[in-house]
């Protein structure tokens, strides 16, 4: 089943502890992407990745890392995790762009507290 | 500065009737747009698209409309299911520049509420 997976699922933490949300696709997609959605906000960017070792900032990505070692995996990272990131946190890959952007493919969120 | 706008935060629906969620973009430089869907606890899933060379596409149950002089595009659910009751998200995309913020840019979404 095609699908785009998050490890964990939910998650409570404490402020300044390093902490890593995995993503991965099984659809060979070249690209992937970081959002939050917080209330009354929508969905933001965090980090995308336009295919391996090719990371790009989106609209928010202060207090936030990714790495893309491999086609399918784009963790993300927080080094030291603050209150105002906690949020519900989707990743989504889709097709090469090219010329249109084509959907993209979210996975099931992760719903992360900071306290 | 919010580039995609749904001003209805919510949005409430006869079973059976015609719903209609609007959105509006600023970005003269969007050239493609999104409807996606999202139930809680779930990530959100791809309804609908269309390209700004047409003002019109149909899928099912389910069309979108876009007016390129308005900046503005709507979609129409008919009839209004149960099912249909979720959030919907208005996104855009532009042509990729290979830079900057390259991806989708989502409105803050409605809750749309089908009554029975």
């Amino acid at each position: 089943e095609a699908q785009v997976t998050q490890n964990p699922r939910y998650l409570i933490t404490v402020t300044g502890k390093k902490l890593t949300v995995t993503c991965s696709q099984n659809m060979n997609h070249e690209y992937m992407s970081w959002y939050r959605q917080d209330p009354g906000l929508g969905l933001r960017q965090i980090y995308y990745s336009m295919n391996v070792e090719v990371t790009d900032k989106g609209d928010v990505p202060e207090g936030y890392k990714v790495s893309r070692k491999e086609k399918r995996n784009f963790p993300l990272i927080l080094e030291s995790p603050s209150p105002n990131q906690t949020s519900l946190y989707f990743c989504a890959s889709s097709p090469t762009p090219g010329q249109i952007f084509y959907e993209q493919y979210f996975g099931p969120g992760t719903r992360l507290t900071v306290t | 500065d919010q580039q995609v706008k749904q001003n209805s935060p919510s949005l409430s629906v006869q079973e059976g009737r015609i719903s209609i969620l609007n959105c509006d973009y600023t970005n003269s430089m969007f050239d493609y747009f999104l409807w996606y869907k999202k139930y809680p606890a779930e990530g959100p899933t791809f309804l609908i698209s269309i390209s700004s060379i047409k003002d019109k596409n149909e899928d099912g149950r389910f069309t979108v409309f876009l007016n390129k002089s308005a900046k503005h595009l709507s979609l129409h659910i008919v009839p209004s299911q149960p099912g249909d009751s979720a959030v919907y998200f208005c996104a855009a995309s532009q042509p990729y520049s290979g830079g900057g913020a390259d991806g989708l840019t989502f409105g803050k979404g409605t809750h749309l509420i089908i009554q029975p």
